[in-house]
């Protein structure tokens, strides 16, 4: 049974501060890493993916993998008000197509 | 930009009722999938479909669910005898690509088993 954990939160930080997202999941198999976006009630949105160790940036985000531990974790640098949601990591495996999720972490993040 | 659509918004239904759930993915996306979110709890995988078949379920999709895709751009989920665990929310998917592309989400239906 394929795993995916994050503390569910919530992770709560002022605004302008940077806000760290961890991720760990059970299969070494697993090639491909995602960060969505969840508002209550909505339907998940992509952030980013990564696929290789290391750091990958796109505006205020870093996604960041590490096989060997089985971690990716995803920073928000100068955190707003709007940054305020549930972020799923979901992972996929190398030839299929499935995406496993996450429970999400909810995060807040205060004026 | 393009984006999946999804309808109804929200479904409301009688135990043993048959539903179906309607999508329009992304029209040059090739693999479409339905997803399900019971509230508090996380996205689960149901089905993957492509060139008018199944290519992967869950053990959650059993019999009472099916998947359809009636024309060029509708693709249906249908539940035959809701059961009050049934409700949830249900997202649509779709990517243009299988195995590396990212897939892209619907709005979702909530439904709603009384």
């Amino acid at each position: 049974q394929k795993e995916v954990e994050q503390n569910s939160g919530p992770l709560s930080v002022p605004e302008g501060a940077i806000a760290s997202l961890n991720c760990t999941y059970s299969d070494r198999g697993s090639q491909s890493f995602f960060w969505y976006r969840q508002y209550s009630g909505k339907s998940p949105e992509l952030i980013m993916f990564i696929y290789s160790n290391g750091d990958k940036e796109d505006g205020r985000f870093t996604a960041q993998l590490n096989k060997a531990s089985q971690y990716v974790s995803l920073l928000i640098r100068d955190s707003q008000p709007s940054d305020s949601a549930t972020y799923l990591c979901a992972v996929r495996d190398s030839g299929y197509s499935t995406l496993t999720f996450g429970k999400g972490t909810m995060l807040l993040v205060s004026p | 930009e393009p984006e999946v659509t999804q309808t109804p918004s929200h479904q409301v239904t009688q135990m043993g009722q048959e539903v179906i759930l309607r999508c329009v993915p992304i029209s040059n996306h090739l693999y479409f999938y339905w997803y399900r979110q019971i509230l508090g709890q996380k996205v689960e995988f149901l089905v993957s479909f492509y060139n008018n078949e199944i290519s992967e379920k869950s053990e959650i999709f059993d019999d009472q669910f099916s998947v359809e895709r009636p024309d060029g751009s509708n693709f249906t989920l249908k539940i035959r005898s809701t059961k009050l665990e049934d409700s949830a929310m249900y997202f649509c998917a779709s990517t243009s690509s299988g195995g590396t592309d990212t897939q892209y989400f619907g709005p979702g239906t909530r439904l709603t088993v009384l």
